[in-house]
């Protein structure tokens, strides 16, 4: 298997609703990413999980909160997003933490806030 | 001043033609460099990684790092209607963390 699955494909959510967004990879890689980005534009880093630890949190808001249930498994759970959040989130997973293979990302989940 | 800069397009050439697609860092530190494709509605794909000085050819793909300079730039000889898309240019500071540039959209007309 080498791929990472995201799930769902799209999503539109009310800014009072709270949804979660997941993602999930079998190859054993030790870090995973999410990452968002808005058209046009290069994808943002939000969050890094190395060996399932939260290692990096690029300045989120709140209303954004990644969990790692395991190091297969990486969830973005959402709540009170405002329309500006609308874009495609992305997530990615290495083989190690120090991403120096480059990353393997899944199809996205493009989100749409109303 | 951008981590990551890129030429930019957009980008035409004609089918068989050589593409060349430039990327410039500002970090000295990085170790490792990359060219992702993004196609129009898709995610990005890994397509050439990079770590040292010099050339490196992957079928019809050229990557080449110059350290000193902090150029990297990527060749696509004989392109193709196919290689039509966004490239982006991305450096790892082996913190975990890669930095993307805008990308450059590339046109291959037939």
């Amino acid at each position: 298997d080498t791929e990472v699955t995201q799930t769902p494909k799209h999503l539109v959510m009310g800014m009072t609703n709270k949804k979660s967004l997941k993602c999930e990879q079998h190859m054993g890689h030790r870090a995973m990413y999410w990452y968002k980005q808005k058209a046009k534009k290069p994808p943002e880093l939000m969050f890094v999980y190395s060996y399932e630890k939260l290692s990096i949190n690029e300045s989120v808001p709140s209303r954004f909160s990644p969990e790692c249930p395991n190091s297969s498994l990486l969830n973005l759970h959402l709540h009170a997003l405002q329309p500006e959040d609308s874009a495609l989130y992305l997530c990615a997973s290495s083989q190690d933490t120090t991403g120096r293979y480059g990353y393997t990302f899944g199809s996205g989940t493009r989100l749409t806030v109303v | 001043q951008k981590e990551v800069e890129q030429n930019s397009g957009p980008l035409s050439v004609p089918e068989g033609a050589i593409a060349s697609l430039n990327c410039t860092y500002s970090d000295r530190v990085s170790q490792s460099f990359f060219w992702y494709r993004q196609y129009s509605g898709k995610s990005p794909e890994l397509i050439m990684s990079i770590y040292s000085n010099g050339d490196k050819e992957d079928g019809r793909f050229t990557a080449q790092l110059n350290k000193a300079s902090q150029y990297v730039s990527l060749l696509i000889r004989d392109s193709q209607p196919s290689d039509s898309a966004t490239y982006l240019c991305a450096v790892n500071e082996d913190a975990g963390k890669s930095t993307f540039g805008d990308g450059t959209t590339l046109t291959v007309k037939p």
